[in-house]
């Protein structure tokens, strides 16, 4: 099955600053949703995006859905050390609400 | 509280002893779904169900068997594991007209 391309596989910031990850295909999706898991956790839902251009924010994590529905972008502002973890991007298409297709996942890392 | 919940938490078995992982959510959820997640995979779909008695392949379905007999339940069935089914498994639910899925804690399975 297919798998969506995440970058940066890994990062190490310092606390405070701000963090960019995407996640790309090679196929269009029609929503797009970010996840985040903690060690020992299951995924987290972060946002949920359902229109090409949209922007949309969930305190300091902002998310945008791709123009050409192939890819998304996950931005955090002013990081601290509980964002880490690894960040997972999904796509869905319709009428398959069931079934996503998940990134290989972006961990993250956060020094004092 | 709403949620979905996975048991046992942690299994250690052996190769060819049937074992079952349970799932169950409080949401009322139609959708459900199980994955497996495995270092530099990211997460992959055995198997889904879109409700009570209808269920369909994921992305990795060999090996596993589920089904869906009560719209809250959604057992993981391995009717003769082997150590390449050794992975960390969730589960998860979603709403109709939502895309969005809520997943269990998760269950690590080892098979020697």
């Amino acid at each position: 099955g297919q798998q969506l391309n995440q970058s940066p596989q890994s990062m190490f910031i310092q606390e405070g600053e701000d963090v960019s990850m995407n996640c790309t295909s090679s196929s269009i999706f029609n929503t797009w949703l970010w996840y985040k898991q903690d060690p020992g956790e299951g995924p987290v839902l972060l946002i949920a995006l359902y229109k090409a251009g949209e922007l949309t924010s969930n305190g300091r994590l902002t998310a945008q859905f791709g123009i050409t529905r192939k890819d998304s972008f996950l931005n955090i502002s002013a990081s601290i050390p509980s964002d880490v973890g690894i960040y997972f991007c999904a796509g869905s298409r319709a009428g398959t609400a069931s079934k996503l297709t998940f990134g290989t996942g972006t961990r993250l890392q956060v020094t004092l | 509280e709403a949620q979905v919940t996975q048991n046992p938490r942690y299994l250690i078995t052996v190769t060819g002893k049937k074992l079952t992982v349970t799932c169950s959510q409080n949401m009322n959820h139609e959708y459900m779904s199980w994955y497996r997640q495995d270092p530099g995979l990211g997460l992959r779909q055995i198997y889904y169900s879109m409700n009570v008695e209808v269920t369909d392949k994921g992305d990795v379905p060999e090996g596993y068997k589920v089904s869906r007999k009560e719209k809250r339940n959604f057992p993981l069935i391995l009717e003769s594991p082997s150590p390449n089914q050794t992975s960390l498994y969730f589960c998860a639910s979603t709403g109709t007209g939502t895309y969005e899925q809520y997943f269990g804690p998760g269950t690590r399975l080892t098979v020697t």
